[in-house]
C-alpha cells in the first residue's frame, strides 16, 4: 500500500509569511495529489488538487508543485492569514482503482503567529 | 444541495453496546466512503461501497466492524460491542464517480463515537 509522510508536522509562522508543508509518497503509480483543511472540529474540505500531467496549480493564495521523479508534492500558502490556521492533509491516489481508497498522511498543524 | 449528510454528530455508547453510525450522500452521488480520524491523527480509509455493493472493505476490522448501503436510505456503518478503541471520529465521503477518477471527496460532517 502507500506509504505516505507529511512534514513538518508543526509549523508556526508570522501572519503574512508564507508556509510550504511536503508531502512524500510511495506508490509510483500515483496520480493524484490533493491536499484537505480541517479546521478544529469541523470535516476535512478539499482546498486544491493536481493530477501528474501538471508540475503546478494556483488558486489565489494557495498552490502545490508536484515532483513525480522524487515522489513529493508539495502545498504552499503565501500572504497567511489567521484562518489559515487548520491541520492540512495530503492525501495521494491512482486512478486506476485498487484496494485502497485515498491514503492520508498523519497531517501537519498550521499555526499562524499574529 | 444540503451535502453529505451524517448523523448523529456525537454518540456516546458504553463498551459492549451497538454503534450505528449513517450517512446519507449527496444527491446525485452513489459511491460511498467512510473513513476513521483517531485523535490527533490522519483519517484511514476503512470501507467504499455503492448502493447495495461493497466493493473494498480493506480498511475494515475484520470483526465487529460492517457497513451497508443499501437500495433506499442512508449507509450504515454499525460497530458492534464497542470498546474503548473505537471511539474516534468517523468521516463520510461521497462522489458522484467512482474513485478510479478521484475528483476528491466531499465530507460530511462525522460522527464522533466516545466509548464509555
Amino acid at each position: 500500500g502507500e506509504n505516505v509522510e507529511q512534514h513538518p508536522s508543526t509549523l508556526s509562522v508570522q501572519e503574512g509569511d508564507s508556509a510550504v508543508i511536503k508531502c512524500t509518497y510511495s506508490d509510483s503509480a500515483s496520480n493524484y495529489f490533493p491536499w484537505y483543511k480541517q479546521e478544529l472540529g469541523k470535516r476535512p474540505q478539499l482546498i486544491i488538487d493536481i493530477r501528474s500531467n501538471v508540475g503546478e496549480k494556483k488558486d489565489q493564495r494557495i498552490a502545490v508543485t508536484l515532483n513525480k521523479t522524487a515522489k513529493h508534492f508539495s502545498l504552499h500558502i503565501t500572504e497567511t492569514q489567521p484562518e489559515d490556521s487548520a491541520v492540512y492533509f495530503c492525501a495521494p491516489g491512482y486512478s486506476g482503482g485498487g484496494a485502497d481508497g485515498l491514503t492520508f498522511g498523519k497531517g501537519t498543524h498550521l499555526i499562524i503567529q499574529p | 444541495n444540503a451535502g453529505v449528510m451524517q448523523n448523529p454528530r456525537h454518540l456516546v455508547r458504553r463498551r459492549g453496546q451497538e454503534a450505528r453510525l449513517r450517512c446519507s450522500p449527496m444527491k446525485g452521488h452513489s459511491h460511498v466512503y467512510w473513513y476513521r480520524q483517531l485523535p490527533e491523527e490522519g483519517l484511514k480509509f476503512m470501507v467504499y461501497l455503492q448502493k447495495e455493493n461493497i466493493i473494498d472493505e480493506s480498511g475494515m476490522p475484520k470483526e465487529r466492524f460492517s457497513a451497508e448501503f443499501p437500495k433506499e436510505g442512508p449507509s450504515i456503518l454499525r460497530i458492534q460491542q464497542v470498546v474503548r478503541g473505537d471511539s474516534a471520529a468517523y468521516f463520510c465521503a461521497s462522489s458522484a464517480q467512482d474513485r478510479t477518477y478521484l475528483y476528491g471527496y466531499t465530507f460530511g460532517s462525522g460522527t464522533r463515537l466516545t466509548v464509555v
